[in-house]
């Protein structure tokens, strides 16, 4: 089992829909959990930051955790084609004790006009 | 704040050859990543160095690849020698200590033939 998983895609959503990007992970113990957006040929940006469970708003972006499920999801509300990217989960590992972070394969999201 | 700044973007080199990879972390950051980039693996980590000092290197593929941070400003990933499967992006990202995400650099794209 990978230790963060993420639906490879594509995911199409139409514009001004809500888009719903899921991830999950393996290690219980881990405490955070971040969201990045790339978009292609580019390098991964930090949008969202989650320690907590239940929903951390930002703009039209939230990330909800679940702690108990092994579960971080991202809902971008009025979907814009600007939001076209791929998005990646990373997760804290634990497991070394150290700071790094595992990142998810990635879900790539396209937002029809 | 000039960000995580990389050299050199784009590098094409022949197999055998050496390559050397620069990465200037944001000044305060004192924790530095180096990750790899490709369709297949998605983002792997390589190494981590905390404070100047690696902490951990699990992710170096193997011997041919060996990174250096001589001082906070400034870190290589040495790869000696280069093969075509090295081909990759690879992205240097740096962070404060603790639960924060990353900044990651433009990435330098590496094409070995």
């Amino acid at each position: 089992q990978k230790e963060v998983e993420q639906n490879s895609g594509p995911l199409s959503v139409p514009e001004g829909a809500i888009a719903s990007l899921n991830c999950t992970y393996s290690d219980r113990g881990s405490q955070s959990f971040f969201w990045y957006r790339q978009y292609s040929g580019k390098s991964p940006e930090l949008i969202m930051s989650i320690y907590s469970n239940g929903d951390q708003e930002d703009g039209r972006f939230t990330a909800q955790l679940n702690k108990a499920s092994q579960y971080v999801s991202l809902l971008i509300r009025d979907s814009q084609p600007s939001d076209s990217a791929t998005y990646l989960c990373a997760v804290r590992s634990t497991t070394s004790g150290t700071y790094k972070y595992i990142f998810g394969t990635g879900t790539r999201l396209k937002v029809l006009a | 704040d000039a960000g995580v700044i990389q050299s050199p973007r784009h590098e094409v080199t022949e197999m055998g050859q050496e390559v050397t990879l620069r990465c200037k972390p944001i000044s305060g950051h004192n924790s530095l990543f180096w990750y790899r980039q490709t369709m297949m693996r998605g983002l792997e980590l390589l190494i981590y160095f905390n404070n100047n000092v690696p902490i951990d290197d699990s992710g170096m593929p193997e011997d041919r690849f060996s990174a250096k941070m001589p001082n906070a400003s400034f870190s290589t990933l040495k790869i000696q020698p280069s093969e075509p499967r090295d081909s990759a992006v690879y992205f240097c990202a740096s962070s404060r200590t603790g639960n924060y995400g990353y900044t990651f650099g433009s990435g330098t794209r590496l094409t070995v033939v």
